[in-house]
């Protein structure tokens, strides 16, 4: 398997514009997350979905985030308009099953710079 | 709530020496505790987790921890450190009905 795919790798924006990053889980998982890494919060939860369904969305920071999952294949993380506190490393994970308890496995992450 | 503790953002330790990377946790119900390892530019790859059978656990690279319910630890040892464990290793937590919560990381140094 080639284990959870993201895209792009790196991204550079500037501020005000719309970003979009996508994310493949690997076959057969029915979880997907997606985590931002920084330095100041470390790693935090964005949000959860479990068979295409958000399930815990409490951890995206406000409206300018949305997240979706139109199928078991991909999903995007979107932030409109971004702004320069959004620049982080953004994480992929899938797990087999449904809850956190299950190994997530993650992604290469994209990082993301908003100038 | 829960939580995890991560003492000591770097440890540096001499090739061939023992890794000891410290979690204490902090849950007042019985935890899924986890172990992940993080190498430059890539995502986080699961060392090993503790779900309540052993409490020592085995994982991969030569790793283990040890679940310590009276002192709340479960700290990460390698008898002998390579190169190649030079990364940044993060303890994670989770009980039933919470989300998991990963500490806040220990950047791992092997000197020749």
């Amino acid at each position: 398997d080639a284990g959870v795919i993201q895209s792009p790798r790196h991204e550079v924006t500037e501020m005000g514009q719309e970003v979009t990053l996508r994310c493949k889980p690997i076959s057969g998982h029915n979880s997907l997350f997606w985590y931002r890494q920084t330095m100041m919060r470390g790693l935090e939860l964005l949000i959860y979905f479990n068979n295409n369904v958000p399930i815990d969305d409490s951890g995206m920071p406000e409206d300018r985030f949305s997240a979706k999952m139109p199928n078991a294949s991909f999903s995007t993380l979107k932030i409109q308009p971004s702004e320069p506190r959004d620049s982080a490393v953004y994480f992929c994970a899938s797990s087999l099953d449904w809850g956190y308890t299950d190994t997530q496995y993650f992604g290469p992450g994209t990082r993301l710079t908003v100038l | 709530a829960q939580s995890v503790t991560q003492l000591g953002s770097h440890v540096s330790v001499s090739e061939g020496a023992l890794v000891l990377l410290r979690c204490n946790y902090s849950s007042s119900v019985p935890p899924y505790l986890f172990w992940y390892v993080q190498y430059p530019n890539q995502g986080l790859q699961l060392l090993l987790k503790y779900t309540s059978a052993a409490t020592l656990v085995k994982g991969i690279n030569g790793f283990e921890a040890e679940f310590k319910k009276s002192e709340t630890s479960f700290h990460l040892t390698k008898p002998s450190a390579h190169m190649s464990d030079a990364a940044e290793y993060f303890c994670a937590v989770i009980t039933s009905g919470s989300r998991l919560t990963f500490g806040e990381g220990t950047q791992l140094t092997v000197n020749p």
